[in-house]
């Protein structure tokens, strides 16, 4: 059973667009919630990260925002480039006995952004 | 900084063979190493935890004999695919959690490993 659900599944938007990328959870024991992009053939890359004290962070074209009573939280990229191509994946993690620390995956969003 | 490094980038064995797959943390010391498996176009699969100087901790439906792991060092963890058949092709991508200086909580990926197994 996925912990975290991720949608859409896949978007395409015109350079200048803002693909908005959703994913929601039921374990309130997560407490850190990091967004990874990757390209094909390697290893997914730390994008952006926030913990539940915030709603919303960004970090240059890229924006958290975070509903801790709604347990969801998005990932915005503002003005978004063909070079932003990729699958992106957010995940979720918190500390508990059998936990560890693991970080649980949504199943990605694949974007296409169009010249 | 956050550098995580995955030794060979590809690799093609033959059925019967085993493959060793190196993980280190260039920039930090790594207490726990994970590793995952992800086949095409899916979202990344744990394969198992490890932590230094510890036996590794495999997910339910891993074979622990199959997928050997090493923790030798805080910066270093290998994976060995012991007698290796095709359906063990796969992308495998390790990453490494530090002990200071960042959040616990962040995982810094390797590039991945391409394994084909004929």
């Amino acid at each position: 059973q996925q912990q975290v659900k991720q949608s859409p599944q896949s978007l395409i938007v015109q350079k200048g667009g803002i693909p908005i990328i959703n994913c929601a959870y039921e374990n309130t024991a997560f407490d850190y919630f990091p967004w990874y992009q990757q390209f094909p053939g390697k290893g997914p890359a730390l994008l952006i990260a926030i913990r539940p004290d915030v709603s919303e962070k960004k970090e240059g074209r890229f924006t958290i925002s975070f509903n801790k009573s709604a347990k969801q939280f998005s990932l915005h990229i503002m003005d978004s480039q063909p070079g932003d191509s990729a699958t992106y994946f957010c995940a979720a993690s918190g500390w508990t006995t059998d936990s560890w620390g693991k970080l649980q995956f949504g199943a990605g969003t694949q974007v296409v952004v169009t010249p | 900084g956050a550098v995580v490094s995955q030794h060979p980038s590809r690799v093609i064995c033959k059925s019967g063979t085993s493959v060793k797959i190196e993980c280190r943390s260039l920039d930090f010391q790594a207490t726990t190493m994970f590793w995952y498996r992800q086949f095409p176009k899916k979202s990344l699969m744990l394969m198992a935890t490890s932590n230094e100087g510890s036996k590794a901790t495999y997910e339910q439906g891993v074979e622990k004999d199959k997928f050997l792991i090493n923790h030798a060092s805080l910066t270093l963890s290998t994976l060995t695919v012991t007698s290796a058949h095709p359906e063990d092709s796969s992308f495998y991508i390790c990453s490494a959690r530090g002990t200071s200086g960042k959040s616990t909580d962040t995982q810094y990926f390797g590039p991945g490993t391409r394994l084909t197994v004929l």
